[in-house]
């Protein structure tokens, strides 16, 4: 299977920072990627797919890229209601694996 | 608006049986694939299953190979997961998804969640 090496597992940041969280793919996926929020005790919500096509009513301030097998979430200007878990998943094949997750906390 | 609503979680003990089921309304059902996902409490994220609009397709993680079955009612707008021989390792919040069919979107909505406690 193609493993997914998410990172940072964990980070602090303030409010208005922008945030870089990268996705290392163990062979070529093409662009079947996608990221997802998850917040304590809720559902994840999805954010982006296709590397870097924002979801419908995803705010702007996300964005995601792709070079080669890495891929790239940045929020682009942190706010308070980000501060959350987010996992990548890639999906070329079955079964999609996700990443470990990285936390994003207030610092 | 979309809703996708699980239920049938609960405490089952190892070797045993459940059944979850996913209720969904807002959309029209029997166009989209759906995914099952799971996540130990406080872990990360795993697929377990998919199925296609019409149910002929299933693909399932080779954990639960044999062990899970997921079906569709197009009729009753429900998606379902059938679990069998279930071993510790399954203790997890199971999570329902949907899948836009021909489109490049993995999944767009998902579902709250139902918790599935596997413990003697």
């Amino acid at each position: 299977d193609i493993q997914m090496t998410q990172s940072p597992s964990s980070l602090s940041a303030s409010v208005g920072d922008r945030v870089t969280i990268t996705c290392r793919a163990s062979r070529d996926i093409s662009n079947y990627l996608a990221w997802f929020q998850q917040k304590p005790g809720k559902a994840p919500k999805s954010l982006i797919y296709a590397a870097s096509s924002l979801q419908s009513g995803v705010p702007s301030r996300f964005s995601g890229s792709r070079s080669g097998t890495d891929f790239t979430l940045t929020i682009g200007s942190l706010q308070p209601e980000d501060f959350a878990t987010y996992y990548c998943l890639r999906y070329n094949s079955f079964p999609p694996t996700f990443g470990g997750g990285t936390k994003v906390e207030i610092k | 608006e979309v809703q996708l609503v699980e239920s049938g979680g609960g405490l089952v003990q190892p070797g045993g049986s459940l059944r979850l089921s996913c209720a969904a309304s807002g959309f029209t059902f029997s166009d989209y694939w759906m995914h099952w996902v799971r996540q130990v409490p406080g872990k990360g994220l795993v697929w377990v299953s998919r199925i296609n609009s019409d149910g002929s397709t299933t693909t399932y993680v080779d954990s639960v190979k044999g062990r899970f079955t997921i079906s569709r009612d197009n009729a009753k707008n429900t998606l379902s997961l059938q679990m069998n021989s279930l071993r510790a390792e399954d203790t997890a919040i199971y999570y329902c998804a949907r899948a836009p069919v021909g489109t490049l979107v993995f999944v767009d909505y998902w579902g709250q969640g139902t918790l599935v406690t596997v413990s003697s």
